[in-house]
């Protein structure tokens, strides 16, 4: 069975500052990874995807992630932080031919002035 | 591009009442998840649908029913509400599983008194 792990519960930041939120996972097949990001009172939204192509992913708001199967890591970065990242993000994971995503907890993240 | 749609936003009921709670999606997706999410605890998996029909339980299924009558619809039914259903509910679908993100809705706050 997948799992994920999401070290941090909260992370904070100064404006202009690199995020770093980290997600390890846990598959005994080639995983898909994904990001999403969930702003107060709203439903998630995708950021990211790796589905076996290219090992580093770009996705949206300059946010980044590179798998690394050696580490088995799937670590969000942004260069520089912004106000409006503030929200929680959570690292997902799903295999071949499962229906089911697999969620990490979550991390907050909070970007200080 | 209304997307996901699930209605209502808020709810409050009392021990013992029942509900339930819509989901609709216009993307003709086959695949629908029912989640719910509490404080850190990231998403846990209720039931889950790949085709209309076709149900079947997620990770945490008990004291919950769905139905799948068309591809549009998802409804989750609480039958006899208890505190522990006291969470946010999001409702997600996608066009095929693995490795399709998931688009979810804005999500259902409910109460139980």
């Amino acid at each position: 069975a997948q799992s994920v792990t999401q070290l941090g519960s909260h992370v904070s930041v100064s404006e202009g500052a690199l995020v770093l939120l980290r997600c390890n996972y846990s598959s005994s097949v080639p995983p898909y990874l994904f990001w999403y990001v969930q702003y107060p009172n709203q439903g998630l939204q995708l950021l990211l995807k790796y589905t076996s192509a290219a090992t580093l992913v770009k996705g949206i708001n300059g946010f980044e992630a590179e798998f690394k199967k050696s580490e088995t890591s799937f670590h969000l970065t942004k260069p520089s932080a912004h106000m409006s990242d503030a929200a929680e993000y959570f690292c997902a994971v799903s295999v071949s031919g499962s229906e089911k995503l697999v969620f990490g907890k979550g991390t907050k993240l909070t970007v200080n002035p | 591009n209304a997307g996901v749609t699930q209605t209502p936003k808020f709810r409050i009921l009392k021990i013992g009442q029942s509900m339930t709670l819509q989901c609709a999606q216009d993307m003709n997706h086959n695949y629908m998840y029912w989640y719910r999410q509490d404080p850190g605890m990231g998403l846990k998996l209720i039931y889950y649908s790949v085709g209309a029909g076709i149900t079947d339980k997620g990770e945490v299924p008990n004291g919950y029913n769905v139905s799948r009558s068309t591809t549009e619809d998802f409804p989750l039914r609480l039958e006899l509400a208890a505190p522990s259903q006291t969470s946010v509910y999001f409702c997600a679908s996608s066009y095929s599983r693995s490795n399709q993100p998931q688009h979810f809705g804005d999500g259902t706050r409910l109460s139980i008194l």
